[in-house]
């Protein structure tokens, strides 16, 4: 396992489209996190899994958005309905369980570009 | 709640000079403070990590912090800048205790002159 790795590394599509981007984490990390990350910002937190379960969403994640984590393992995310304002790249981490504590370990990100 | 100041946008060195990239944090709880870096079309890597040890911290490629409650600050500084150094620095602060959800500042570009 070299990693954490998200599938496709680019994305663009018609704005109302959807798109659907994939995470497979460190296979011994139970904890997995989406963020987003704009131009000249840092990233912000999108959801939370611990295994399956999605403990927390921001605010940030309207209805057009979903997020799945079946059976614990790869997570996906799922923007409907796209606006150009989803343009973004969207990172995907993945930590042990513990205290806080542990850093993240990131992946390359999915660049979504929406026209 | 918490949150991260990274006090420059931008901070340019020249080559074999001291890097200085500072960050000031507000936690209620005591807090796990973070380092990352980033280069361009790359994800995040954690360069290092406090976690209430010792309040100086090393990482990867000569950086180090402080952690200074007092000051409510965990700059990062490197004694000698490189060129491969030049990327987007980010700080980021976490509640000890809790789920790892980590409050990420909005980064400092680091540019490096020859």
């Amino acid at each position: 396992d070299t990693g954490v790795s998200q599938n496709p590394r680019h994305k663009i599509t018609k704005r109302g489209q959807n798109v659907t981007f994939r995470c497979d984490p460190i296979s011994e990390h139970n904890r997995l996190y989406w963020y987003r990350q704009t131009l000249g910002q840092g990233p912000e937190f999108l959801t939370y899994f611990q295994n399956e379960a999605q403990l927390e969403k921001s605010r940030l994640l309207s209805d057009r958005f979903s997020a799945e984590r079946p059976k614990g393992s790869f997570s996906t995310l799922e923007i409907q309905r796209t606006e150009q304002g989803d343009s973004a790249m969207y990172l995907c981490a993945s930590s042990p369980s513990g205290t806080a504590g542990y850093g993240y370990t990131f992946g390359s990100g999915t660049r979504l570009t929406v026209v | 709640a918490q949150s991260v100041t990274q006090l420059d946008s931008h901070v340019s060195v020249s080559e074999g000079t001291p890097v200085l990239l500072r960050c000031n944090y507000s936690s209620s709880y005591s807090p796990s403070l973070f380092w990352y870096v980033q280069h361009p079309n790359k994800g995040l890597q954690l360069l290092l990590k406090y976690t209430s040890a010792a309040t100086l911290v090393k990482g990867i490629n000569g950086f180090e912090a402080e952690f200074k409650k007092s000051e409510t600050s965990f700059h990062l500084t490197k004694p000698s800048a490189h060129m491969s150094d030049a990327a987007e620095y980010f700080c980021a602060v976490s509640l000890s205790g809790g789920y790892n959800k980590l409050i990420f500042g909005a980064g400092t570009r680091l540019a490096v002159h020859p």
